[in-house]
């Protein structure tokens, strides 16, 4: 089992440019999370879904979207990318909503120049 | 403030220490998370706990929930322990968001 994949590993962008952060996971959990880390700051949740077909805002969901079409994907898109978004993006997964383990992808480094 | 505090932020040991990374919290929470960070940048869980006690191997993460404070001990410390300590919390029930505190980095010398 690969667990928690994420594409690409790194990125650089322009501002205003756009792409889009896959994230694959062969578990079958429910539950999938993108999150942010910054220096000097905690991990801090972007979206979240607790299924197929559903998604959800976490603490700092501007100027992101997300969509989970299929179970074992989770896709992180930014429209407009700036400065502001050069971060490194984490997604996780786990098997429910409460006080599962989480399971994390690699991260994705992204800047925005 | 903070919600998740965690002390220290830095930590510099030498192998074969015992070491202790403490972490606060100022909201209720139904359950706490102690995870690793390597110095590739993967993470990983290492204990999720509401009460008491927990062990796997070198490590012991303890809770009290009266006092809102957590501690991860790690005994007979080697350099491979040498990773950033993640404490996180789960407030507003089990449904509640993890709320994830900066961080400890820990480096072990041989």
């Amino acid at each position: 089992n690969a667990g928690v994949t994420q594409t690409p590993k790194f990125r650089v962008l322009k501002t205003g440019q756009s792409m889009t952060l896959l994230c694959a996971q062969d578990m079958n959990h429910e539950y999938m999370y993108w999150y942010r880390q910054d220096p000097g700051m905690g991990l801090r949740l972007i979206h979240y879904s607790v299924g197929e077909g559903t998604t959800a805002k976490g603490e700092v969901p501007d100027g992101y979207n997300v969509s989970r079409l299929k179970k074992q994907n989770f896709l992180l898109g930014l429209e407009s990318a700036a400065p502001s978004q050069t971060s490194v993006y984490f997604c996780a997964s786990s098997y429910s909503r409460g006080d599962d383990e989480q399971f994390f992808g690699p991260g994705t480094r992204l800047t925005v120049l | 403030k903070n919600e998740v505090e965690q002390s220290p932020q830095n930590l510099t040991a030498q192998e074969g220490e015992f070491i202790t990374i403490n972490c606060s919290y100022s909201v209720g929470i139904s359950a706490l998370h102690w995870l690793q960070q390597h110095p590739g940048g993967g993470i990983v869980s290492l204990f999720m706990l509401s009460s008491g006690k927990k062990k796997h191997g070198r490590l012991i993460a303890t809770i009290n929930i009266q006092e809102k404070h957590s501690s991860l001990h790690i005994t007979a410390s080697h350099p491979r322990d040498s990773a950033v300590y993640i404490c996180a919390v789960r407030s507003g029930g089990s449904q509640g968001n993890l709320i994830f505190g900066k961080g400890t980095k820990l480096s072990v010398k041989p």
